[in-house]
């Protein structure tokens, strides 16, 4: 049972690029979600799903796309990258938005 | 729009003295309310939550809150600080007030327990 994944771990982008952060769970979770951490803001919704098909945005997601094909997966699309996007990525899992969350090691993202 | 208040961004504390981290909320409907820790370069990790009940509830590493529906408040404690509680604590609220249900984290509050 490895939980709540996350790939890569570390990533250097270039402005307007483009890529793929890849979250996956193995808990048959309905609800996951995308966060960014930056010092002195917590944690902040991007979008989140509660379930295979359906998603919403959080409170920043301008500049990131979701699809949630499979119940099993959650990637979190950066479309043209920029610095403001430099942060820590946490995915998320839960059974239900009001049950504990289990959360991913993180995705460290610096953007030049 | 629910929302979470972590008052303090730092909690300086003896060891073997109490603590204390503050956490206030709104939110429409019944609150469901959580406190997570994170340590250095890990993800969050989940220590206790309220979602109806006795309103002193017990969780990891024997930590506890307790929810005050008046104040709107589910300050985090611990009778004896340890030296190993030093990490960032989040307290975060979700609702079922219908809808397509949220969870949103406060600020986090770093607590630092001095040997």
């Amino acid at each position: 049972n490895a939980g709540v994944t996350q790939t890569p771990k570390f990533q250097v982008l270039k402005t307007g690029q483009s890529m793929t952060l890849q979250c996956a769970q193995d808990m048959n979770h309905e609800y996951m979600s995308w966060y960014r951490q930056d010092p002195g803001m917590g944690l902040r919704l991007i979008h989140y799903s509660v379930g295979a098909g359906i998603t919403d945005q959080g409170e920043v997601p301008n500049g990131y796309n979701v699809s949630r094909s499979t119940t099993e997966d959650f990637p979190l699309r950066l479309l043209s990258a920029a610095p403001s996007q430099t942060s820590v990525y946490f995915c998320a899992s839960s059974g239900r938005a009001v049950d504990t969350q289990y959360f991913g090691p993180g995705t460290r993202l610096t953007v030049l | 729009a629910q929302s979470v208040a972590q008052p303090e961004d730092q909690v300086n504390v003896a060891e073997g003295n109490p603590l204390t981290v503050k956490c206030t909320y709104s939110v429409s409907g019944n609150p469901y309310l959580f406190w997570y820790v994170q340590y250095p370069n890990r993800g969050l990790q989940f220590l206790l939550k309220y979602i109806t009940g006795d309103n002193l509830v017990k969780g990891s590493y024997g930590f506890e809150a307790e929810f005050n529906k008046s104040q709107t408040s589910f300050h985090l404690k611990k009778p004896s600080a340890l030296v190993s509680d030093s990490a960032l604590y989040f307290c975060a609220v979700s609702s079922n007030s219908g809808g397509y249900q949220k969870v949103t984290f406060g600020t986090g509050t770093k607590l630092q327990v001095i040997p």
